[in-house]
């Protein structure tokens, strides 16, 4: 069966400095991966995806940036945290492009930069 | 502009008793809607995903309904656990010109109490 894997749960970063988000999933070749953002009193924010390695898709323009060494392993970073990134981060991936079909959610960072 | 809202914001029932969450889009044109539950901290655990030729889904003690005429969707719970205490998201599937693009509603919570 397939797993998805997110760490750390919990971060708290003072401004200025670096982030690295890992997410990897097991038990599928060739997912489709996602980066998404949740504030609070906000709806999910769709901020990266990757259909193959190397292959990312920025949504939104900001302080992050995302990359995919392999074909299952996703990560978030930024060189210089900002008090707005400061949020719920979810990693996700898919079969079938998000749209067509459901997506598997991991647990979730809860990142506060300070 | 697209936009997906959910009613009531918020919800307390007493175990056992059921309740409909509701959700009303103005998406067009619209590929599929999804719900998904979000228990606190976690993740987002897909319930039900229908296209639009489809007016009724279930999962178990939930039930998913859609109106594509109205554009209204419901998720109704049956005989509720205190485990369905979370927070229930309406997902709408948007056509975006020769893209597709998910819409994330922000959620009603839904707290049961013994």
């Amino acid at each position: 069966s397939q797993t998805i894997h997110q760490w750390p749960a919990t971060l708290v970063q003072p401004v200025g400095s670096p982030l690295s988000l890992e997410c990897t999933v097991e038990g599928t070749s060739n997912p489709n991966l996602y980066w998404y953002r949740q504030a609070a009193g906000r709806g999910l924010q769709l901020l990266f995806y990757s259909v193959g390695i190397g292959q990312i898709s920025s949504e939104v323009p900001q302080n992050l940036s995302a990359s995919r060494p392999q074909d299952r392993q996703f990560i978030l970073s930024s060189k210089k945290l900002l008090l707005s990134d400061s949020g719920f981060y979810l990693c996700a991936w898919s079969v079938h492009p998000l749209e067509d079909t459901e997506a598997f959610f991991g647990q979730g960072t809860r990142l506060t930069v300070v | 502009k697209n936009q997906v809202e959910q009613s009531p914001q918020s919800l307390i029932i007493l175990e056992g008793k059921n309740c409909t969450l509701q959700c009303n889009y103005t998406v067009s044109p619209f590929s599929n809607l999804r719900w998904y539950k979000q228990d606190t901290g976690r993740g987002p655990v897909s319930l039900t995903i229908m296209t639009f030729s489809e007016n009724t889904k279930s999962n178990g003690r939930y039930t998913a309904t859609l109106d594509a005429d109205t554009k209204q969707s419901s998720l109704h719970i049956t005989a509720s656990q205190l485990s369905d205490s979370a927070s229930y998201i309406c997902v709408v599937s948007a056509f975006a010109g020769n893209n597709r693009k998910l819409i994330w509603g922000l959620g009603t919570s839904l707290a049961v109490n013994p």
